[in-house]
């Protein structure tokens, strides 16, 4: 199956911007990925922020965006906050199959 | 309000069984995909098997494939993963979710060991 890479960890200033990014073993990721996003706080449960590349939900705070870039799935955080901080998953699915992402440890420091 | 509650982990030798269950309520269950998804230990997370609203189209991760079955029983707003042929690399935490409506639960827990 195919391989999801992530950046293993970034670290954004309070208030900053980060971009995060989703790439694909078998080549550009596109919409038919329907590439998702989730934020995993230690002890909980994961969130799913984003849906179909850019689709939020009702609790996905607006500084959150989702977008394709440079053949990549990413997710764009602008004014960040401590309350950020926290492992974010990409998951792309392969026209039936889903594949995760190996997670993106985000810092706010 | 929406809850997904897993059931059914625990501790199982290697080569065992166990099936989980998804109990579902507060939304149109049979609606929905419904997937698993698994954490072992300190790890990310790992997609394991999803199923269509009515039950007729399954995708599993190739690790699982011939020991794990997906299924679902819509009347009773349930979903299910039967787990045989359990392997130590098995061990985590399995949740249910119906992803892309961001529906999660809390997971139940497999230990797969001697």
């Amino acid at each position: 199956q195919a391989v999801v890479t992530q950046e293993p960890s970034l670290t954004v200033s309070p208030g900053g911007t980060v971009t995060l990014t989703c790439g694909s073993s078998t080549g550009a990721v596109t919409g038919g990925h329907y590439p998702y996003w989730f934020q995993q706080k230690p002890g909980q449960a994961p969130r799913t922020l984003i849906f179909d590349t850019s689709n939020k939900h009702s609790w996905t705070p607006a500084r959150f965006s989702g977008s394709l870039l440079g053949g990549k799935a990413a997710l764009t955080l602008s004014g960040a906050q401590p309350e950020d901080e926290a492992e974010y998953y990409c998951s792309l699915c392969y026209s039936g199959p889903w594949v995760f992402g190996g997670g993106t440890k985000l810092t706010v420091l | 309000e929406v809850q997904l509650v897993e059931s059914g982990g625990g501790l199982v030798q290697p080569g065992g069984s166990l099936r989980l269950s998804c109990a579902a309520s507060g939304f149109t269950f049979s609606r929905y995909w419904m997937t698993w998804v698994r954490q072992a230990p300190g790890k990310g997370l790992e997609w394991v098997a999803n199923i269509k609203q009515d039950g007729n189209e399954k995708h599993y991760v190739d690790s699982v494939k011939g020991r794990f079955t997906i299924s679902r029983d819509n009347a009773k707003n349930s979903l299910y993963l039967q787990m045989n042929s359990l392997r130590a690399e098995d061990t985590a935490l399995y949740y249910c979710a119906t992803i892309r409506e961001g529906y999660w639960g809390q997971g139940t827990v497999v230990t797969v060991s001697s």
